[in-house]
Order: structure tokens, then sequence, then C-alpha cells
């Protein structure tokens, strides 16, 4: 267990609106990944980070945007909220490139 | 493209009812496969890591193999705690990204 909180941990919104989901670490790993869980899909990334303020994007990123300014936190922004980014969303970190990636509790978003 | 496939989708087993699931890839330059264990609204929890064709590794009633096309995790004398999706993931070539599989949800009636 890598000390991996999210929060919030729920959230309904509108379309439209803003939103962001934050992921915290207490275990100085360098890279943080986003993930969304839908039914039928498995686990897709969204977006990682390999260090502070150094992040790239993932093979579903169309909608969202991250940022990176401490290496413990790394938030997920949505920046109008639509109906189809209504799922739920891991943050994972892991300490190398090759280890072990350890998950976080989860958000699940719903969008209205 | 790299791609994992797991199978069954979902599996139904008695209690003691030893049994098998498969995890089928195709990645250039395989440097990790992975296996978790998720249940319901939680997340993934991690499991093993086999990194070559002839790994094996065990943790209680679970073992996982990996051959160059596909890795089994054996369930032996399943008990209802097991019950839970169990998911597979790889990592492969230059990337430091994990493509993972659908899951198979594991259901032990006791």
């Amino acid at each position: 267990d890598a000390g991996i909180t999210q929060s919030p941990r729920h959230k309904v919104t509108e379309t439209g609106t803003p939103v962001t989901l934050r992921c915290h670490q207490t275990e100085n790993h360098r890279y943080m990944y986003w993930y969304r869980q839908d039914p039928g899909h498995g686990l897709r990334l969204i977006h990682y980070s390999y260090g502070v303020k150094d992040t790239d994007k993932g093979e579903v990123s169309d909608g969202y945007s991250v940022s990176r300014s401490k290496t413990e936190d790394f938030l997920l922004t949505l920046e109008s909220a639509t109906s189809s980014q209504t799922s739920v969303y891991f943050c994972a970190t892991r300490l190398t490139d090759q280890g072990t990636q350890y998950f976080g509790p989860g958000t699940r978003l719903t969008v209205l | 493209e790299d791609q994992v496939t797991q199978s069954p989708e979902a599996l139904r087993l008695q209690e003691g009812e030893s049994s098998s699931l498969n995890c089928s890839y195709t990645v250039s330059g395989l440097r990790g496969l992975f296996w978790y264990r998720q249940d319901p609204g939680k997340g993934p929890e991690f499991l093993f890591t086999l990194y070559s064709a002839g790994e094996e590794k065990e943790k209680e009633r679970l073992k996982a193999t990996l051959t160059k096309k596909e890795s089994f995790l054996h369930i032996t004398a399943p008990k209802p705690e097991d019950s839970a999706t169990y998911l597979c993931a790889v990592q492969g070539g230059a990337t430091n990204k994990l493509i993972f599989g659908t899951g198979t949800l594991l259901a032990v009636q006791p």
C-alpha cells in the first residue's frame, strides 16, 4: 500500500462545469497516473506524470488536463464536464518506471 | 499494437473447486506482466509481477505463471473470500505505461 488518497471520493456535477480531482501520495513515488474505469473497457490511462511538472498524455486524454506542482500531489481537471466523463477515476503511483503500480481507492464521478 | 485479453469474462466456482484464469497478450518486448485483484468499490490491489517466460509466483491459494504469449492465474481450493475481479496488465517496449485487460469476475460459492 503506497499511502494513496483521492478526493473527493464521490462527486455529482452538471454538464459544462469544471471539476478537479486530487490524488495525494505519501511514498515519494516519482511516477503518478490517472485512469478511468468503465464497464467493458477496463482501466484506461488518461494522463501520467514522470516528475514534478513533467506530464504526458495517455490513450484517452481529450477533455482532461493535469498538473503536478509537488511530488505528492497530482491533479486531474475536467475543464467542462460532459456526460461521457461519468466514470470511476483511479490514481496510481510507482517508484520506478518498471516497478509495481499501486492504486488509490477511486473517485466516482457522475456528470448529469 | 499492445493488447491484453482476459478469459473467461466471468467464472463461478464452488468452494474448493480449483480453476485457472487466462491472460493472453501481444506486446513488443515484454517488460512485465502484472496481476491485480479488485473488490467492488475499491482500487486494484497488487498480487504479482512476472518478467520472463517460465517464471512462477505463489501467494496463498494463488499461483501465477507466464509463457511467451499468455499468463495463467491458478486458484487452488478457492474460498468465498477469493471472490473478486482479477485484472491482468502488461508493460512493453520503451513505455512506462500499463495496458490492462477487462478482467475476470470470479464468484466462489460456499
